[in-house]
């Protein structure tokens, strides 16, 4: 079946260092890729999207690119904020008519 | 524009009572879509409902239940609560079938003791 795994948590970096957060997939046919944001106290959040391959999602300074060959689809930014500091899950789907798999979500603290 | 509203948001039950948790998709959405996010487990596809019909079902026992209303809203029912039911119960609404675009309630903080 699907399966995202994502790198462990938790990460801190300090304010302004480069952030990647790893994601890898397993899924048959081609999936669309997805990064979510969990702020405290909140539900999630849309943060960028790619539905085929090479395509890059991009919003408020994060940037992910869909990996065919090496089915990743890794989270960077390239100066953090400490307003930053959140989960990110990253989630795929192979068609709108399945529900998403999300990965197990990464912690991020950035302090200033 | 109201966002996914979903109550209560906090519930404290008792091993073996059942729970009732409720969801209010956004206007114009069909498709509900219920997620349990436990500490350190992620997310785990519980339920999805659209248009009045359940759609797909996640791996959980029978014990969890839902359904939903001609207005689209849902409610989420679990039976039997055991301890290990203690999580976070996240709804999402989209605008059906085929749809990417997911939006989520803050969810309920489920806490069975």
């Amino acid at each position: 079946g699907n399966s995202v795994t994502q790198m462990e948590g938790p990460v801190t970096l300090s304010e302004e260092a480069f952030l990647t957060i790893n994601c890898t997939y397993t899924a048959t046919g081609y999936p669309s890729l997805f990064w979510y944001v969990q702020y405290p106290g909140e539900g999630l959040q849309l943060l960028l999207k790619a539905t085929k391959a090479d395509d890059k999602g991009s919003n408020k300074g994060f940037e992910a690119t869909y990996r065919k060959e090496t089915t990743s689809f890794h989270l960077e930014k390239g100066s953090v904020q400490v307003s930053d500091s959140a989960v990110y899950f990253c989630a795929l789907t192979n068609s709108g008519n399945t529900p998403l798999v999300f990965g197990k979500g990464t912690r991020l603290s950035v302090i200033a | 524009e109201a966002g996914v509203t979903q109550s209560p948001t906090h519930l404290i039950k008792t091993r073996g009572q059942q729970a009732t948790l409720r969801c209010s998709p956004i206007s114009g959405h069909t498709s509900v879509y219920w997620y349990q996010q436990a500490l350190g487990l992620g997310l785990q596809f519980l339920l999805w409902y659209d248009e009045g019909e359940e759609r797909n079902r996640g791996n959980f026992p029978p014990r969890f239940s839902g359904r939903q209303f001609p207005n689209y809203s849902s409610e989420l029912n679990v039976n039997a609560l055991e301890l290990e039911d203690s999580a976070l119960y996240l709804c999402a609404s989209s605008a059906g079938q085929g749809s990417y675009g997911y939006t989520f309630g803050s969810g309920t903080r489920l806490t069975v003791v």
